[in-house]
């Protein structure tokens, strides 16, 4: 059983739409983290929580909110999308400096 | 600067022969994990390894931190092998939070 999963694995939104992400992760992990995936930058941290109730900023979090209502959920908020936010989303939880485990991914579309 | 550099930034090989992949790194390590990914795939942790040797299978990982590098040596490579492989650390801060490097591309022909 995956124990990271993603909704919706591609979607397409428009320019000033909302866009939700959600991560679910079945390890019990504390931590879990939004990571997007460009060429000619790689991975780089968006947003990032510790526990329910938490959101930190990571690296790069302009234009994106986070929401980790529950140990298992962690969703990735759009609230005005752009074109520049095209990209590969990657979810992961870990537990404090251990072993990080990565969801499917979800590929973004902004028109 | 970048913090984490992998080399080389592609490799072709034919099936068989033996690959280094490097990853060199400007900060303090907390942790090192290295991790694999297909195209349009999801990332595949290999090993978390921040100090000292693993191996697993065909792979092993070396990480020596006050030379601060990390390798993954793949021996005998094998097709299934192709794709791109990523090394990413944790500075030393212990928030869990991951610099990744740009990876290295390989393709094992047969």
């Amino acid at each position: 059983e995956a124990a990271v999963t993603q909704s919706p694995r591609n979607k397409v939104a428009v320019t000033g739409g909302k866009v939700t992400l959600s991560c679910n992760q079945t390890n019990n992990h504390n931590n879990m983290y939004w990571y997007r995936q460009d060429t000619g930058h790689g991975l780089r941290l968006i947003h990032y929580s510790y526990g329910a109730g938490s959101t930190e900023k990571g690296d790069i979090p302009d234009g994106y909110k986070a929401s980790r209502p529950s140990q298992e959920n962690f969703s990735l908020i759009l609230e005005l999308a752009t074109p520049s936010q095209t990209s590969v989303y990657f979810c992961a939880s870990g537990e404090g400096s251990y072993e990080q485990y990565f969801g499917p991914g979800t590929r973004l579309t902004v028109l | 600067g970048q913090q984490v550099q992998q080399s080389p930034a592609s490799l072709v090989l034919q099936e068989g022969e033996n690959a280094e992949l490097q990853c060199n790194f400007s900060t303090s390590l907390n942790s090192m994990q290295w991790f694999y990914q297909r195209p349009g795939g999801s990332l595949v942790s290999l090993f978390y390894n921040p100090s000292g040797t693993k191996h697993s299978g065909r792979l092993t990982s070396t990480t020596v931190i006050k030379e601060r590098r990390s390798s993954l040596h793949i021996s005998s490579s094998q097709t299934t092998d192709s794709g791109t492989y990523l090394c990413a650390l944790e500075p030393g801060a212990n928030t869990g939070k991951l610099t990744f490097g740009h990876g290295t591309i390989l393709r094992v022909h047969p």
